[in-house]
């Protein structure tokens, strides 16, 4: 069964700092998904991980995939309050399905 | 159109009541889904249709019942809830794996949600 595992579950930090959300998952898979949710709304897609190695970035987010450890990391650089949320990665279970597994999410809060 | 919406944005229902929610995407994607989502908890599956027809159903109550129109569409009508169905529930859709350049990939686009309160 594959299990999705994000780590840390909450997160405050200061504006300006730099800090990196892990998302580890149990069996193999090439596609990796990031989310982000502001609290009372819906689920916003922010990267879409294909390949071991891939990286995308968005303004101060950056997201990595490496397929071998199993692991997907978003990185944040120079943090401001704006981007304060839930961030959930999801993992794609089987290429025979729809289906994909979500981690618990992050919440992280970023202080003024 | 790139965009999912759904209808209504907020449902109150006492546990006697039939209720409908609406969900529709004209982005062309032959994928859709139903998620409950509690407060501080991940999306969690309920019901998956696949070029209209159910493909998953992660062995919801019966008193939740999807129905999928035409492939722009997506119902879900509630019947006989408890108050423990409150939460937000979420549609979503995907295109097929096979156009997205043979990459396989299944990102799924979120519409806004419905606020459900069982009363």
């Amino acid at each position: 069964e594959l299990k999705v595992e994000q780590n840390p579950l909450f997160l405050s930090m200061q504006e300006g700092k730099n800090y990196t959300i892990y998302c580890n998952y149990s069996t193999t898979s090439d596609r990796l998904y990031w989310y982000r949710q502001d609290p009372g709304k819906s689920l916003e897609s922010l990267f879409v991980l294909l390949s071991n190695g891939a990286v995308k970035q968005e303004g101060r987010l950056m997201a990595s995939l490496d397929t071998k450890a199993r692991l997907s990391t978003l990185h944040i650089t120079a943090a401001v309050h704006d981007l304060s949320a839930t961030y959930f990665c999801a993992v794609d279970k089987t290429r025979r399905d729809d289906k994909i597994i979500f981690g618990k999410g992050t919440r992280l809060h970023i202080l003024p | 159109d790139t965009e999912v919406t759904q209808t209504p944005k907020h449902l109150v229902m006492g546990m006697t009541n039939k209720k409908s929610l609406k969900c529709e995407q004209h982005m062309g994607h032959r994928a859709m889904y139903w998620y409950k989502q509690k407060a501080k908890k991940p999306p969690e599956l309920m019901f998956v249709y696949s070029y209209e027809k159910l493909s998953i159903n992660e062995s919801v109550p019966s008193r939740f019942s999807p129905e999928c129109p035409n492939s722009s569409l997506l119902n879900l009508h509630l019947h006989a809830l408890q108050p423990e169905d409150s939460a937000l529930y979420l549609c979503a859709s995907s295109q097929d794996p096979s156009v997205a350049g043979g990459l396989g990939y299944n990102e799924q686009f979120f519409g806004p949600g419905t606020r459900l309160t069982v009363l």
